[in-house]
């Protein structure tokens, strides 16, 4: 059975960082290439960053480029998103979310997402 | 980057009734669009892919079509576990975008 299970979210004041986890297990992890959704409070989805399995490429959305950085551990199972900066924008709850690869063009490859973690929840207020 | 909008943005109906959601993209995504369904204070659920594909273990009362711009999501016979948001996700291209959902409300 697929798992995901993040952690490490809470409260941080403007300008703050905090780490992200997100710990796998069912499934080959390496294998796979892995994203972050983000959904503000009472607010739709709007994915985040990706990674492919090997860690070799790595995707990020304008709202969090050169603030967020997204890696992975292989040996551990686990995915990270490093956010600094932080601003009350990016309050909200962030899912790590196992990627299908949909199609591959260009060097770079596009997924949907088939499995969710529960989510944690970044506040970022003074 | 691709915009993708759904309508209506709240749909009202009733158990039994066939309900459809529409999802616009701004530019073609040939079919790489997929579906979710999303609970109150829950993960989204993936229902379809690939505009049409139902993903395993889904009722098959639900149902995807469209390819290019034009997308929608059907609920043959509507039941009380549906009651739910939906949200469309092109992945064409980065940034992998969601449409801002559709909710649908018992009637």
């Amino acid at each position: 059975e697929v798992q995901l299970l993040e952690s490490g979210g809470g409260l941080v004041q403007p300008g703050g960082s905090l780490r992200l986890s997100c710990a796998a297990s069912g499934f080959t992890f390496s294998s796979y290439a892995m994203s972050w959704v983000r959904q503000a409070p009472g607010k739709g989805l709007e994915w985040v960053s990706a990674i492919s399995g090997s860690g070799g490429s790595t995707y990020y959305a304008d709202s969090v480029k050169g603030r967020f950085t997204i890696s992975r551990d292989n040996s551990k199972n686990t995915l990270y998103l490093q956010m600094n900066s932080l601003r009350a924008e990016d309050t909200a709850v962030y899912y790590c979310a196992k990627d299908r690869r949909g199609y591959c063009s260009g060097g770079s490859c596009y997924s949907f997402f088939d499995y969710w973690g529960q989510g944690t929840l970044v506040t970022v207020s003074s | 980057d691709i915009q993708m909008t759904q309508s209506p943005s709240t749909l009202s109906a009733s158990v039994g009734d066939r309900v459809t959601i529409t999802c616009r993209a701004s530019q073609s995504i040939s079919s790489w669009l997929a579906w979710y369904q999303q609970k109150p204070g829950k993960a989204p659920k993936l229902l379809i892919y690939k505009a049409s594909s139902l993903e395993s273990g889904v009722p098959s009362r639900f149902s995807g079509s469209g390819s290019g711009t034009e997308f929608t999501l059907t609920i043959s016979s509507l039941q009380p576990d549906d009651f739910a948001t939906y949200y469309c996700q092109q992945y064409n291209s980065y940034p992998e975008t969601f449409g801002q959902g559709t909710k649908v409300e018992i009637k």
